[in-house]
């Protein structure tokens, strides 16, 4: 099974600044790399698939980018609506696999 | 608009059995595969089953492979789950999601809870 590892677990950071998400996995998954943001008693949203293409409707302040086995996920000006929970989820193969999660939090 | 609505997830003793449902509208159901994702309290996601777009294929995670049957009824546009012998980790919250292309899960429906315990 393909392990997928996210840092930091947690962060804090201000409205106004940039913040950055590692995922990696355990072997080569090309581009197939997915990010997901997930609210407090809300299911998961897909963000960006294919390591780096924006959903529609996802504001550009969102990007990412990788491939092979390191990936990262970028806000730029954060937003108070942006603080949640983000995982990274491989579909190379199956079994599918997230990271642990990401928690942007406040300072 | 693409809506999924799971239903019933509730309070079960360990070993016991319970059956999800997945109902779909405003997509071509067939056209899609189908997956269960789950949640247990205050944890991560975990992928648990697909179902390709014809029911031809499924494909389980390691820890409900043998005891969890996903299935689909296209003319009725639902996927079900159905779990056996379920245990005290099998507590979580469960999501069903649409497979818009092999594994990027783009809707989700707002989940259902079961818990297992005695």
């Amino acid at each position: 099974d393909i392990q997928m590892t996210q840092s930091p677990s947690a962060l804090s950071a201000s409205v106004g600044d940039r913040v950055t998400i590692t995922c990696r996995a355990s072997q080569t998954i090309s581009s197939y790399l997915n990010w997901y943001q997930q609210k407090p008693g809300n299911a998961p949203k897909l963000l960006i698939n294919a390591a780096s293409a924006l959903q529609s409707g996802v504001p550009s302040r969102f990007s990412g980018s990788g491939s092979g086995t390191d990936f990262t996920l970028t806000i730029t000006n954060l937003q108070p609506e942006d603080f949640a929970t983000y995982y990274c989820q491989q579909s190379y193969n199956t079994p599918l696999t997230f990271g642990g999660g990401t928690k942007v939090d406040i300072k | 608009e693409v809506q999924l609505v799971e239903s019933g997830g509730h309070l079960v003793q360990p070993g016991g059995s319970l059956r999800l449902s997945c109902a779909a509208s405003g997509l071509i159901f067939n056209k899609y595969a189908m997956t269960w994702v789950r949640q247990a309290p205050g944890k991560g996601l975990e992928w648990v089953a697909s179902i390709a777009e014809s029911g031809d294929r499924r494909y389980y995670a390691h820890s409900v492979r043998g005891r969890f049957t996903i299935s689909r009824d296209n003319s009725k546009n639902t996927v079900d789950l159905q779990m056996q012998s379920l245990r005290g980790d099998d507590t979580a919250v469960y999501y069903c999601a649409r497979d818009v292309l092999r594994g990027d899960l783009d809707v989700w429906g707002k989940g259902t809870s079961v818990a297992v315990s005695s």
